[in-house]
């Protein structure tokens, strides 16, 4: 079945420290996009990209970078510049229909 | 520029009861609608969209919302909750262009009491 994969779903980073969440999508989407959760604020957009080799930034880029070297993946790499990365992150992938998005089941990025 | 606006960030029904969810839009050209539901520590899932075919959308699990173009809304309802029915909702808007990006609503947490 096609769907959209994020992994880990839980990941706890040291003070400091750079790490990457995964995502990856066997929908053969164009565009993908990377959203934080946090509690009472909604869906914020981090990032986007809507075709291979190229991305924008969206609402809270700082602290935060993706590659898009495949079609099927779209890595989020959550750096020691971000001061507050404790979240859910969530990852969707979109054709270019405007059938809406497809998430993945998200992580959750702790501290400590 | 498109917006939407979800009134009420927490709403409590009976089970039993409609369930009412209100959302109103702002966007210059035609819209793209989609209401999503969020499950705890889950990714989001497609409940129903509008996308300029008939006004009134009957999406998964019982959910129907009414695109009202003079009213700008595209409210959601169920005409009888089920304790499962218990999550969080969002409303977005896109404007079906070449980006497709959807704007969120900030969601509408739902609780369903026995």
């Amino acid at each position: 079945d096609g769907g959209i994969t994020q992994s880990p779903k839980y990941l706890f980073r040291k003070e400091g420290q750079n790490v990457t969440l995964s995502c990856e999508q066997n929908l053969n989407h164009d565009a993908m996009y990377w959203y934080r959760q946090d509690p009472g604020q909604g869906l914020r957009l981090i990032y986007y990209s809507q075709i291979v080799n190229d991305f924008q930034k969206g609402d809270i880029a700082e602290g935060y970078s993706v590659s898009r070297e495949k079609k099927e993946s779209f890595p989020l790499t959550v750096t020691s510049a971000q001061k507050n990365p404790t979240a859910f992150y969530l990852c969707a992938s979109a054709d270019r229909q405007g059938h809406g998005y497809t998430f993945g089941s998200g992580t959750r990025l702790t501290v400590v | 520029a498109q917006s939407v606006t979800q009134l009420g960030s927490h709403v409590s029904v009976s089970e039993g009861a409609l369930v009412l969810l209100r959302c109103n839009y702002s966007s210059s050209v035609p819209p793209y609608l989609f209401w999503y539901v969020q499950y705890p520590n889950q990714g989001l899932q497609l409940l129903l969209k509008y996308t300029s075919a008939a006004t009134l959308v009957k999406g998964i699990n019982g959910f129907e919302a009414e695109f009202k173009k003079s009213e700008t809304s595209f409210h959601l309802t169920k005409p009888s909750a089920h304790m499962s029915d218990a999550a969080e909702y969002f409303c977005a808007v896109s404007d079906g262009g070449a980006t497709n990006k959807l704007i969120f609503g900030t969601g509408t947490l739902l609780a369903v009491q026995p």
